[in-house]
């Protein structure tokens, strides 16, 4: 299996401009969970599904950013309108079934910059 | 805020067993212990989890104290490729990351 993937890798947009950043589980796992990372507040989960459904957003940290999972092999997170203070790695992990019992795995993440 | 107290750095010889140690004080009698590590710039890697008894991968051993107010992640032989930060997290359904312990190998 390549693992969880995730795109782009890099990301530079300008203030105000939409993000969307792409992620692929890997197959047969039912869990997804978006985290970002920045020096001030560490790694932070934003959102997680089952069975792409989400079941907690309480770490999104406003309106204006919105995650879903269409089908059980892809999902995006979007950012709209972007801000500077958005600029952070967001990573994107999955897993068999809730972390009590099993790993989390991790993508090697999308670093977006905000000018 | 995160369960757990872990040094901010420490460091270790190469070929020397690292010993990075963990407080969980407020553990619940259903959360479970988990390490993972992060080398720079990549995604956060799982190493190994426990809930009350002593486990042991390929990879390292966790040590949990019988009171499970405590623990101690084990790499048997450090390589200057386990230089990460190590992060000990405590939870049930999801994982809630601290600021870890920077672990750094030295030849």
């Amino acid at each position: 299996d390549a693992g969880v993937i995730q795109s782009p890798r890099h990301e530079v947009t300008e203030m105000g401009q939409e993000v969307t950043l792409r992620c692929k589980p890997i197959s047969g796992h039912d869990y997804l969970f978006w985290y970002r990372q920045t020096m001030m507040r560490g790694l932070e989960l934003l959102i997680y599904f089952n069975n792409n459904v989400p079941i907690d957003d309480s770490g999104m940290p406003e309106d204006r950013f919105s995650a879903k999972m269409p089908n059980a092999s892809f999902s995006t997170l979007k950012i709209q309108p972007s801000e500077p203070r958005d600029s952070a790695v967001y990573f994107c992990a999955s897993s068999r079934t809730i972390p009590s019992t099993d790993t989390q795995y991790f993508g090697p993440g999308t670093r977006l910059t905000v000018l | 805020d995160a369960k757990t107290t872990q040094p901010p750095s420490m460091d270790c010889a190469e070929g020397r067993a690292a010993n990075l140690p963990c407080n969980h004080s407020t553990i619940s009698g259903n959360e479970y212990v988990y390490w993972y590590r992060q080398i720079h710039s990549q995604g956060p890697q799982y190493i190994i989890h426990g809930l009350k008894n002593n486990e042991t991968n390929e990879m390292a051993s966790l040590i949990i104290t019988e009171d499970r107010k405590s623990s101690t992640l084990i790499l048997p032989h450090a390589t200057l490729r386990d230089t990460a930060v190590y992060y000990c997290i405590v939870g049930y359904s999801t994982l809630t990351f601290g600021k870890g312990t920077m672990l750094l190998v030295s030849p």
